[in-house]
């Protein structure tokens, strides 16, 4: 159980185009879901929270505009990165934490993560 | 807000011998503590977690130990084997979040030499 999916696993595109990944909660509902960014030989950085319903809260520094997130269901979350450059290619990683209350309250789920490579 | 700090960067031991990371936090309120394993291009991989209430948890070779008072909380690897070999990180909740939120260590990369 637990299972946390993203979609795709890697892409390419070209600088000035959108991207959107998909995270999705397989088997457990998730009302808060988290988009973190990883460059390479670094740590998960914190890029912005989810909230199923409502809008999404930003960490310092991170543009809501260029990184549109949408949490409309309870077991999808989407992060689009608008106007992608160079600059913007890392390693996104998803995570969910699963709110029924379980034993496993408070630990998150990643996702596989999706390797953006912005030409 | 919350800073966790971990060492080494960067950790070489033999096949067989024990390794230890070591973390420290800011917030003396912060109540969970898990450990991660990352291997290159894939996601990260709980391990072993603490909650603040325990002092220290063992899952076969691994150890987690956490001292409150100073504020700092170990990884223990006995008898290291080469598929250990990974990125470590540890992360802590910390109170300015809810207690939901991750803040995560640098990492330590290990590396276990047959």
């Amino acid at each position: 159980g637990a299972v946390v999916s993203q979609h795709p696993s890697w892409v390419i595109c070209k600088s000035g185009t959108s991207v959107k990944i998909e995270c999705r909660s397989l088997d457990f509902q998730a009302t808060t879901m988290f988009w973190y960014r990883q460059f390479p030989k670094q740590s998960l950085m914190l890029m912005a929270t989810s909230n199923e319903g409502s809008k999404a809260t930003y960490e310092q520094g991170v543009e809501k505009d260029k990184f549109l997130i949408n949490h409309a269901s309870l077991t999808l979350s989407t992060l689009t990165v608008t106007s992608a450059h160079p600059e913007d290619s890392s390693f996104y990683i998803c995570s969910a934490r699963d709110t029924s209350g379980r034993p496993s309250y408070n630990e998150q789920f990643f996702g596989p993560g999706t390797r953006l490579t912005v030409l | 807000g919350e800073n966790v700090e971990q060492h080494p960067s960067t950790l070489s031991v033999q096949e067989g011998d024990s390794a230890v990371i070591k973390c420290t936090y800011s917030d003396s309120a912060s109540n969970y503590f898990p450990w991660y394993k990352q291997e290159l291009g894939k996601r990260p991989q709980l391990i072993i977690d603490i909650r603040s209430n325990v002092g220290e948890k063992k899952d076969q070779r691994i150890a987690v130990t956490l001292n409150k008072t100073a504020k700092h909380f170990s990884l223990h690897i006995t008898e290291t084997q080469p598929e250990d070999s990974a990125v470590y990180f540890c992360a802590a909740t910390p109170r300015n979040t809810g207690f939901q939120k991750l803040v995560f260590g640098t990492g330590t990369r290990l590396l276990v030499s047959p």
